[in-house]
C-alpha cells in the first residue's frame, strides 16, 4: 500500500514563499496527490491536485498564491506571498487500491 | 454551493455503537457519480480515512476499522451515515464527512475529497 511522508513542521516569514513536500513511497512515483489545508479549529479544505508531470488543478476559489509541482516521487505545494491566514496544517492525500491515504501533515507557522 | 453537515451524539460510552449522519445540501447523493466518505481526526493528530460509499452502494473501508464500520446511504433524506461499533477511548476524535469525485492518479482511476463538512466531536467516556 502507498505511504505518504510529510515533514511535521515548516515555517516562513510573512510575505515570503514556502514549499511543502509530500513524498510517495517506492513504486508509486507515478501517482498524483491532492493537497488539503486545515486552519485552526476548522475542517479541511481541498486546495489542488498535483500530477507526476508537475501539472496541477486548483479547487474552486483557491488563490493562485497556491501552486503545485513535482520531482520524482516528491510532490510540492508552494505558497507565495504568505499571509497570516496561511498558518495551518497541510495534508497530502492519494488513492491506494481502494483506500484514501493521507500523509501525516505539515504544520506551517507564519513568522 | 455544496454543503455537508455532520450530526450525532457528542458523547458515547465504551463498548457502545457510534451513529453519525451527514446531511448533504446543494446536490443529490443519488446517481451522483461520487463516493461519500467519513474521515476522523483524534485530538492533536492527523487525518484518518474511515470508509466511503458510492451512490449505488459500493463501499470501501479502512482495513484497520473494517470489522467495526458500516457506511450507508439514505437517498430519501439526501444523507449518508456511519456506524462504528465497540467504541473505545482510541475512537475519541472529530469526525468529518466529505464528497469524493474521481480523478486519475497516474494510470489508476481513484478518488479524492473535494468538499468537507466542519466536523463533529465525539468523546468516548463512561
Amino acid at each position: 500500500q502507498v505511504v505518504l511522508t510529510q515533514s511535521p513542521s515548516a515555517s516562513a516569514s510573512l510575505g515570503a514563499s514556502v514549499k511543502l513536500t509530500c513524498t510517495l513511497s517506492r513504486g508509486h512515483s507515478n501517482s498524483a496527490i491532492t493537497w488539503h489545508q486545515q486552519q485552526p479549529e476548522k475542517g479541511p479544505r481541498y486546495l489542488m491536485k498535483v500530477n507526476s508531470d508537475g501539472s496541477h488543478t486548483r479547487g474552486a476559489g483557491i488563490s493562485d498564491r497556491f501552486s503545485g509541482s513535482s520531482s520524482g516521487a516528491e510532490r510540492y505545494l508552494t505558497i507565495s506571498r504568505l499571509q497570516s491566514e496561511d498558518e495551518a496544517d497541510y495534508y497530502c492525500q492519494t488513492w491506494g487500491t481502494g483506500a484514501w491515504v493521507f500523509g501525516g501533515g505539515t504544520k506551517l507557522t507564519v513568522l | 454551493q455544496l454543503q455537508l453537515q455532520e450530526s450525532g451524539p457528542g458523547l458515547v460510552k465504551p463498548s457502545e455503537t457510534l451513529s453519525l449522519t451527514c446531511s448533504v445540501s446543494g446536490a443529490s447523493i443519488s446517481s451522483s457519480g461520487y463516493y461519500w466518505g467519513w474521515i476522523r481526526q483524534p485530538p492533536g493528530k492527523g487525518l484518518e480515512w474511515i470508509g466511503s460509499i458510492y451512490d449505488i452502494g459500493i463501499t470501501y473501508y479502512n482495513p484497520s476499522l473494517k470489522s467495526r464500520v458500516t457506511v450507508s446511504l439514505d437517498p430519501s433524506k439526501n444523507q449518508f451515515s456511519l456506524k462504528l461499533t465497540s467504541m473505545t477511548s482510541a475512537d475519541t476524535a472529530r469526525y468529518y464527512c466529505a464528497r469524493a469525485p474521481s480523478a486519475w492518479f497516474g494510470d489508476v482511476l481513484g478518488y479524492y475529497f473535494d468538499y468537507w463538512g466542519q466536523g463533529t466531536p465525539v468523546t468516548v467516556s463512561s
